[in-house]
């Protein structure tokens, strides 16, 4: 069964610098969420999108914007990045307003020098 | 969404069942009780979810107090590749609502 895709899946970048951060959902997923995760740390909820509007939003740096486009597929941007920006990003979709299971990406690894 | 409190870690030998306990006394009536694990540094994974009955899936039961105040994750045999980080989280369904993760319980099976 297809899967949540998450592109890179590892990005290495310098203080300053920008990244963009892909997800796919699962085909026909309307929902996508944001989770940052640090090192050592448990996910934290960032944003989240349904039907290519904003849902929800957690604690998300100003720095920070993301977006779902029509195809359903999401991406986060990050300017102005600084070392603490270093973590695990996981995407997740869902189907529906009722929807009880989230399924998880793998994550993209970014890392900050 | 209420607040959980869970074991900071377990161990379990292979082969038993693993026992992880949640504590959730300020759950609201709409709010049900979710199950996610997440296997070092992977994606977290849906384990299972309940309202006030108990509820068993090919992972797992779960079993819910009356008061709904406190809830168990029953893994019946534990196997090596269910060493993880489990997380007990308390959420609405409707709305497309985040999930709030705690701190979680680490899961250790000992062969």
């Amino acid at each position: 069964a297809a899967g949540v895709i998450q592109s890179p899946r590892h990005l290495i970048k310098e203080k300053r610098e920008t990244a963009t951060l892909k997800c796919y959902p699962i085909p026909r997923h309307d929902t996508v969420y944001w989770y940052q995760q640090g090192p050592g740390q448990d996910p934290q909820f960032l944003i989240s999108f349904y039907e290519k509007m904003q849902s929800d939003k957690g604690s998300i740096p100003d720095r920070f914007s993301a977006q779902q486009f029509s195809d359903y597929h999401s991406e986060l941007n990050m300017s102005s990045l600084e070392l603490g920006d270093s973590a695990l990003y996981f995407c997740a979709s869902s189907l529906g307003r009722v929807s009880y299971e989230q399924y998880f990406g793998p994550g993209t690894r970014l890392t900050v020098t | 969404d209420a607040k959980t409190t869970q074991p900071p870690s377990m161990d379990c030998a292979e082969g038993r069942a693993a026992n992880l306990p949640c504590n959730h006394s300020t759950i609201s009536g709409n709010e049900y009780v979710y199950w996610y694990r997440q296997i070092h540094s992977q994606g977290p994974q849906y384990i299972i979810h309940g309202l006030k009955n108990n509820e068993t899936n090919e992972m797992a039961s779960l079993i819910i107090t009356e008061d709904r105040k406190s809830s168990t994750l029953i893994l019946p045999h534990a196997t090596l590749r269910d060493t993880a980080v489990y997380y007990c989280i308390v959420r609405s369904n409707f709305g497309n609502e985040k999930l709030t993760f705690g701190t979680g319980t680490r899961l250790t099976i000992i062969p």
